[in-house]
Formats: C-alpha cells, structure tokens, sequence
C-alpha cells in the first residue's frame, strides 16, 4: 500500500532557486494539502486542495505555489527559496465524505528541506 | 476560527505508568470531530484516535484512550501502560464537521518514556 507519497525527502537549496516538492496519494480522497513543520510551532497549513482544479490559501502561503490537475498529485513550488522557508514539509490527503469516514489525515514521511 | 491549545511542551512518565496529555481547543462549530498523532523520531504522523463531537462514549483504541469533556472544551489523551516507544511528539488536532474541512493542529507535547 502506498497511501502518500513524497519526493525528495531531503533537499538542499541557495537562496533564490526554485524547486517542486512532488506528493501524490493513490487512495482517490478528494483532499490533500501540505503543512510545514518548525519546532515549537506544530503543523501549519501552506496550501490546501478539495478536488482537481481546486486549491485555495491555508496559514502560511507566501512563497509557496500549488496546482492540482489531477485527483492524485498535488505538487507544491517554492518560486524563489528563501532561508525562511528551511522547514520539514509534509503532504497529507483524506476523504471529504462517506461512511463512518472519520476524516483522519494520511501523511507523507516529510521532506526536509534546507535552504543556505 | 479555531484553536487548539497543548499547554504541555514536554511530559516524562515512568515504563508501565499511565499519562495524560493535555489538550483544549476553541471553535463555534457545533460538530467537529478532534484527532490526537503520534509523530516518533523517525519523523512520519501516525494517526492515533478520533473522538466525533457528538459520540456518547468517549473513544478508545487499544492503550489510548479519549477524555473528551465537551463542557471544557477538552480532549485529553490517556495512554495506558507506557512503553518506551511511546516516545514521541503527539498533536491534537480538531476539524468542523462542515465548511472548510480544514483541520487545526496545536504546537504538540513531546513525551518521554523512561525505564
């Protein structure tokens, strides 16, 4: 079972370079979004997705940029990394609706991500 | 807008002892469904237990149970018997039944089990 997957979970970037953090889920749920983790500071939501061709803000969305063409992938962009943006992100999807759906998260395993 | 609050940076409990990690949360929502994850060192979110905000009995899942008191706004999480890979951070964390679906995590409470 694959449930979410992430790539890559390490990533060294400059400052300025631009990079895809890729996460695609193969269990078809409707949501999927992408927090980053900082210590002390818990799980923030950057961008979140409710189906294809729907995305919207969450949090902390400054510098981050997101597409969802197809129910399966929902890559994230980092335009033009900054230091401020060294974090562990994690892609997480769930089901919107239907049965005894609890609406638990499924993550990713985290990429880590350091820009010097 | 919603809040979670885990007032409790950090916890220390003996091997085999039971702990009780702190969590209250804020919302106007009137169904909402709360989650408590384990995040270990490896580093992956592992999914714990869910308590609906309008379930009679308060959730359990196998050592971890649910102490969800609605009055308080307080969903504390009770692991039983402790063992040493109960080591981790764990996060509560609470959705709304409708709208937006977005959940809302708290900064997390690190625990340490010791033998």
């Amino acid at each position: 079972n694959a449930g979410v997957t992430q790539t890559p979970k390490f990533q060294v970037l400059k400052t300025g370079q631009s990079m895809t953090l890729q996460c695609a889920q193969d269990m078809n749920h409707e949501y999927m979004s992408w927090y980053r983790q900082d210590p002390g500071m818990g799980l923030r939501l950057i961008h979140y997705s409710v189906g294809a061709g729907i995305t919207d803000q969450g949090e902390v969305p400054n510098g981050y940029n997101v597409s969802r063409s197809t129910t399966e992938d929902f890559p994230l962009r980092l335009l033009s990394a900054a230091p401020s943006q060294t974090s562990v992100y994690f892609c997480a999807s769930r089901r919107l609706a239907g049965g005894r759906n609890t609406g638990e998260l499924f993550f990713g395993e985290g990429s880590r991500l350091t820009v010097l | 807008a919603q809040k979670i609050t885990q007032t409790q940076p950090g916890m220390f409990v003996q091997e085999k002892e039971a702990v009780t990690l702190d969590c209250t949360y804020d919302t106007s929502d009137p169904s909402y469904g709360l989650f408590w994850y384990k995040q270990p060192s490896s580093g992956e979110m592992i999914f714990l237990i869910y308590q609906g905000s309008y379930d009679q009995q308060n959730a359990t899942e196998g050592r971890y149970s649910l102490n969800f008191q609605k009055a308080r706004k307080s969903a504390n999480l009770v692991i039983s018997a402790s063992q040493l890979g109960d080591s981790a951070m764990y996060f509560c964390a609470m959705r709304p039944a409708g709208g937006s679906y977005i959940p809302t995590f708290g900064r997390g409470t690190s625990l340490i089990v010791h033998p």
